[in-house]
């Protein structure tokens, strides 16, 4: 089944305890992306990598690191989280082939710093 | 920057009414996409239409795109309550590979 998955799924923590989700699509796809969600605000992008070895950030990117160094695999690293990044991050992926380029979305990983 | 505007932000019908939902966005675009996200879970892609569409259909889903306006609306036809959920419009940029920028939402509740 094509699927996008992440872990853990629910997650909470103290401020500075460095964190890690993780992100793995079985697509084949190329793009990868992290996005939180936050009430009134809606997604917003954290990083994107267009490839192996390619990241770039989103529009809110301070606080979060990634690394894309397998296809399927995008890891969102919180070197010392804090309260403010209590929120629903969720993985999607996409083909850069085909033009229809809809995302596939994980389940979301709800994360509470403390 | 949110590019995606949804409105209303909220819509509550009765089954087998129409519900639809509106997305104004700013830039010009390649393609714009409608997304529906049950209660804290993943989104799903439910539709897109491209720049140089006007008008689609997929089941009991019709969405337009009027780029002079830039906006596009998504009817939902025949609303059931499993339809309950929050819908998103999502617009990839022209000269963007990939990524979208979401709207906030509009949270659609449909009762018996």
């Amino acid at each position: 089944e094509a699927q996008v998955t992440q872990n853990p799924r629910y997650l909470i923590t103290v401020t500075g305890k460095k964190l890690t989700v993780t992100c793995s699509q079985n697509m084949n796809h190329e793009y990868m992306s992290w996005y939180r969600q936050d009430p009134g605000l809606g997604l917003r992008q954290i990083y994107y990598s267009m490839n192996v070895e390619v990241t770039d950030k989103g529009d809110v990117p301070e606080g979060y690191k990634v690394s894309r160094k397998e296809k399927r695999n995008f890891p969102l690293i919180l070197e010392s989280p804090s309260p403010n990044q209590t929120s629903l991050y969720f993985c999607a992926s996409s083909s850069l082939v085909s033009s229809y380029n809809e995302q596939f979305f994980g389940p979301g990983t709800r994360l509470t710093v403390l | 920057s949110q590019q995606g505007e949804e409105d209303p932000q909220a819509l509550s019908i009765q089954e087998g009414e129409n519900a639809t939902m509106n997305c104004s966005y700013k830039t010009s675009i390649n393609n714009l996409q409608w997304y529906r996200q049950n209660s804290g879970r993943g989104l799903v892609h439910l539709i897109l239409i491209r720049s140089n569409e006007r008008e689609k259909h997929s089941g009991r889903l019709r969405v337009t795109l009027d780029t002079s306006k830039k906006s596009s609306s998504l009817l939902i036809t025949a609303s059931r309550a499993a339809d309950t959920a929050s819908y998103f419009c999502a617009t990839r940029r022209s000269g963007t590979a990939s990524k979208l920028t979401f709207g906030t939402g509009t949270r659609l509740q449909v009762t018996l």
